[in-house]
């Protein structure tokens, strides 16, 4: 079983709602992610924070906005989303995002926008 | 039963076979690298890793290969059982905390 838990399992929201994703860990990691991922495509990388700092962002547009109040806990902001924006969002975390490390994910959290 | 190629997306073999699940990366400072399974429905879940020191490593069932020269990284399952029926990825990350995922592998075992 992961140690990362995503709330909701599923949600679906039309293009004017606003929403949040929610993401916990207990494993004392420092760093933690969220991916974006289609359906039969590998995961990409969306946001990271390390140390409660975002240290990457992948060129993702505004209307997701990444929140990280504690070294325990990860948020993702929806707000105006189109269909496309419709797949699977998964967060890991790892011990503190420096070089090599294995991330732990979620079993995520799959968003339909209408 | 073995993938191959960089774009095959399934690979079918029967209960108690050998799986190999093959994977071409591209980026030389590439150091360490991760195999993934995916169950439908849920997140992907580690299964081993190697760093590029190292040529082997073996886990339990599983043994992953690193080839740097042709960087190519394959993940060789032992007895494989209708459980390891999943989608498989390998990722790699080159001295950060960015970890790339490859396309994945459908693997199904059929008993």
């Amino acid at each position: 079983d992961t140690e990362v838990t995503q709330t909701p399992k599923h949600l679906v929201m039309g293009m004017t709602n606003k929403k949040s994703l929610k993401c916990e860990q207990h494993m004392g990691h420092r760093a933690m992610y969220w991916y974006k991922q289609k359906a039969k495509k590998p995961p990409e990388l969306m946001f990271v924070y390390s140390y409660e700092k975002l240290s990457i962002n992948e060129s993702v547009p505004s209307r997701f906005s990444p929140e990280c109040p504690n070294s325990s806990l990860l948020n993702l902001h929806l707000h105006a989303l189109q269909p496309e924006d419709s797949a699977l969002y998964l967060c890991a975390s790892s011990r503190d995002g420096t070089e090599g490390e294995k991330l732990f994910f979620g079993s995520g959290t799959q968003l339909s926008v209408l | 039963g073995e993938s191959v190629g960089l774009h095959l997306p399934t690979l079918s073999v029967q209960e108690g076979d050998n799986s190999i699940i093959n994977c071409a990366y591209s980026n030389s400072a590439s150091d360490y690298f991760i195999w993934y399974k995916q169950e439908s429905g849920k997140g992907p879940q580690f299964i081993i890793d190697i760093r590029s020191n190292m040529d082997k490593r073996q886990g339990q069932r599983v043994t992953v290969l690193l080839n740097k020269t042709v960087k190519h990284l394959s993940l060789q399952i032992a007895a494989t059982q209708p459980g390891d029926s999943a989608v498989y990825f390998c990722a790699e990350s080159d001295s950060g905390s960015r970890l790339t995922f490859g396309e994945g592998t459908q693997l199904t075992v059929n008993p």
